[in-house]
């Protein structure tokens, strides 16, 4: 049981690149979850799926897009990198049963753009 | 967007001394978490606090919602080097929205 684990654990891009960052989890958890964690803002909600074929914009979405491929799955994509988007990267997932909004984190993805 | 503040932003203290870190907001949240996190982890939780005035004890840790449910506190007891790490409290609105703070920096000296 490995939780939720993401790709690459690091990436450097020149501006103007694309990516996707992948994320899985093996928990059979509904909701999944992308935040950017920069110094002194905190973590914040880039976008959320809460379900299969479902998802919805979150805080800062700009410059960004996702796709839940599966119920284990949730990709973010940059579509043409800029250096605002240096920042490290985590996905999250959570159960949708029951009061709980616990969410359960990846180790993250650090992403530099030059 | 909603803003949860918390104090203070860096905290150094020798091993065995008790702390207080702070979390406040001039919003209302359905529930409030807090995390821990290591370098290069992500955030793992702590605790999930849900009614207004409620206090949680997690070993040496209290926690404690606010009656508003706006704002919260983590005290620490007797802090060991083990406690070092950054502490982010976050407010739940709905399902899927969790806003984080901007986190406490522990650092528990031996």
């Amino acid at each position: 049981n490995a939780g939720v684990t993401q790709t690459p654990k690091f990436q450097v891009l020149k501006t103007g690149q694309s990516m996707t960052l992948q994320c899985a989890q093996d928990m059979n958890h509904n909701s999944m979850y992308w935040y950017r964690q920069d110094p002194g803002m905190g973590l914040r909600l880039i976008y959320y799926s809460a379900s299969e074929g479902t998802t919805d914009k979150g805080e800062v979405p700009n410059g960004y897009n996702v796709s839940r491929l599966n119920k284990r799955e949730f990709s973010l994509r940059l579509e043409s990198a800029a250096p605002s988007q240096t920042s490290v990267y985590f996905c999250a997932s959570r159960t949708s049963t029951g009061a709980s909004y616990e969410q359960y984190f990846g180790p993250g993805t650090r992403l530099t753009v030059t | 967007t909603q803003l949860l503040e918390q104090s203070p932003q860096f905290l150094s203290i020798q091993e065995g001394e008790n702390l207080t870190v702070y979390c406040n907001s001039s919003s209302v949240f359905s529930s409030l978490q807090w995390y821990r996190q290591e370098p290069g982890e992500g955030p793992v939780l702590l605790v999930t606090v849900v009614t207004g005035g409620e206090v949680k004890k997690l070993k040496r840790l209290t926690f404690q919602f606010g009656d508003a449910r706006k704002d919260s506190s983590l005290h620490i007891t007797a802090a060991q080097p083990g406690d070092t790490g950054l502490y982010l409290c976050a407010g739940a609105e709905g399902a899927n929205n969790l806003f984080f703070g901007t986190g406490t920096r522990l650092t528990v000296i031996p």
